[in-house]
């Protein structure tokens, strides 16, 4: 079975810096993987996923994630944090033989920013 | 396009009584998986519905139970509530297909049991 481990369970930054949040997979084949935001009291929002093809993949809001097989990690990053970034992030894998829609979490990590 | 939506938004029930939330996915979507959220065991995959069909099963018991009609639209059950049970249910809706196989989710129920 796969596994998602962040392990950041907190980040403060400053507005305006650069932010890089970390998510480690295990799982033997190539994953379908995803990154979340959850702002409080809300559901999950998309910001960006991997299937396939290009490692670095491009989402919303400036926010990229590299897919690093040698490495089995998917970090997000963002060149330049504001305000409303402040929330809490998830990262997941699917995998096809648990079902790529049965999505394994991690525990997730909370972004606080400092103006 | 309208979002995932669920009903109701919040819910308070006494322990041993039962529940059933509701979900109503985006137009077109054809797959409902829902997950709950707390703070000790963080998001866990509950199940998904693909054509009325249940397709996967989280590590849940029988307790949790659920089901899709024939326009998409699913509910969760829960019977004899536990303390335990207190969570946000998130319901989440795909297409699905290929590279679009992407879920997206509603604001989620919060259940209080007391």
């Amino acid at each position: 079975a796969q596994s998602v481990t962040q392990p950041d369970i907190h980040i403060t930054v400053s507005e305006g810096a650069s932010l890089e949040l970390r998510c480690n997979y295990s799982y033997g084949a190539t994953p379908y993987l995803f990154w979340y935001v959850q702002s409080p009291g809300q559901g999950l929002q998309l910001l960006l996923k991997y299937f396939s093809g290009d490692t670095l993949v491009q989402g919303i809001k400036g926010f990229e994630a590299e897919f690093k097989r040698s490495q089995s990690s998917f970090n997000l990053r963002k060149p330049s944090v504001h305000w409303s970034d402040a929330a809490e992030y998830f990262c997941a894998v699917g995998a096809e033989d648990t079902g790529r829609r049965a999505l394994t979490f991690g525990s997730g990590t909370r972004l606080q920013v400092q103006p | 396009k309208a979002g995932v939506t669920q009903t109701p938004r919040y819910l308070i029930k006494t322990r041993g009584q039962q529940v059933t939330l509701s979900c109503s996915p985006i137009s077109g979507h054809r797959s409902v998986s829902w997950y709950q959220q707390t703070p000790g065991q963080g998001l866990q995959f509950l199940f998904e519905y693909f054509s009325e069909t249940q397709r996967n099963k989280g590590n849940f018991p029988g307790r949790f139970s659920g089901r899709q009609f024939s326009n998409s639209r699913s509910e969760m059950n829960v019977s004899t509530l536990e303390l335990g049970d207190s969570a946000l249910y998130l319901c989440a809706s795909s297409v699905p297909s290929g590279d679009t196989d992407t879920q997206y989710f509603g604001p989620g129920t919060r259940l209080t049991v007391l």
